[in-house]
């Protein structure tokens, strides 16, 4: 079956540091993946998608790039602000109707001013 | 709308009890999911429909769990018998079609809690 592992939180950092959350999944035939974000007291919302590889998906300075031959999709920013701290999930869609999506358990990220 | 919306946006039921939750879609977005997020997890996927029917109820962990979607646009999901295992934040999203590459759009949520 189809499965996403994203790295544990929290993760803290100051601000401006460059961030990465890690992300590798398993999945049948050729998944789309996502990346949602839940900032605090809001619902989910998409930050970025890939949907083959070597797609780079981006969003307010945002980036993540498919990458079947290690199966990731990690998340990067150069400089995070406060206002990034939020809760990150990972996802996947294989499609064919099936299983909506898969989410990884989600990374708590605090950014310290 | 502008966006999916949920009603209620908290429920507290006592167990035993029969509970409805409601989802308005964007319109004319065709697909629409249920997931169930439980605390710390990611959003785990219970039922899809398209349009009126229920293409894949794979996720639906047992069979006091029921969605409907008469006229292909407003759905319900339906828990009867309610367990305290069954609190979680339930989540309906939408998309536009229902494919690999179709963006899933979010409602804000009901919050379940079964006492």
């Amino acid at each position: 079956g189809n499965s996403v592992t994203q790295m544990e939180g929290p993760v803290t950092l100051s601000e401006e540091a460059f961030l990465t959350i890690n992300c590798t999944y398993t999945a049948t035939g050729y998944p789309s993946l996502f990346w949602y974000v839940q900032y605090p007291g809001e619902g989910l919302q998409l930050l970025l998608k890939a949907t083959k590889a070597d797609d780079k998906g981006s969003n307010k300075g945002f980036e993540a790039t498919y990458r079947k031959e290690t199966t990731s999709f990690h998340l990067e920013k150069g400089s995070v602000q406060v206002s990034d701290s939020a809760v990150y999930f990972c996802a996947l869609d294989s499609g064919g109707g099936a299983d909506g999506l898969t989410f990884g358990k989600g990374t708590h990220l605090i950014i310290q001013p | 709308g502008a966006g999916v919306s949920q009603t209620p946006s908290n429920k507290v039921t006592e167990k035993g009890k029969y509970v409805e939750l409601r989802c308005d879609p964007i319109s004319g977005h065709t697909a629409l999911y249920w997931y169930r997020q439980s605390l710390g997890q990611g959003p785990e996927f219970l039922i899809y429909f398209q349009g009126t029917g229920a293409a894949d109820d794979s996720g639906l962990p047992n069979d006091r769990f029921f969605a409907v979607r008469p006229e292909g646009s407003v759905s319900t999901l339906k828990i009867q018998r309610t367990e305290r295992g069954d609190s979680a934040v339930y989540l309906c999203a939408n998309s536009l079609l229902r494919g690999r590459t179709d963006t899933q759009y979010f409602g804000p949520g009901t919050r379940l809690t079964v006492l």
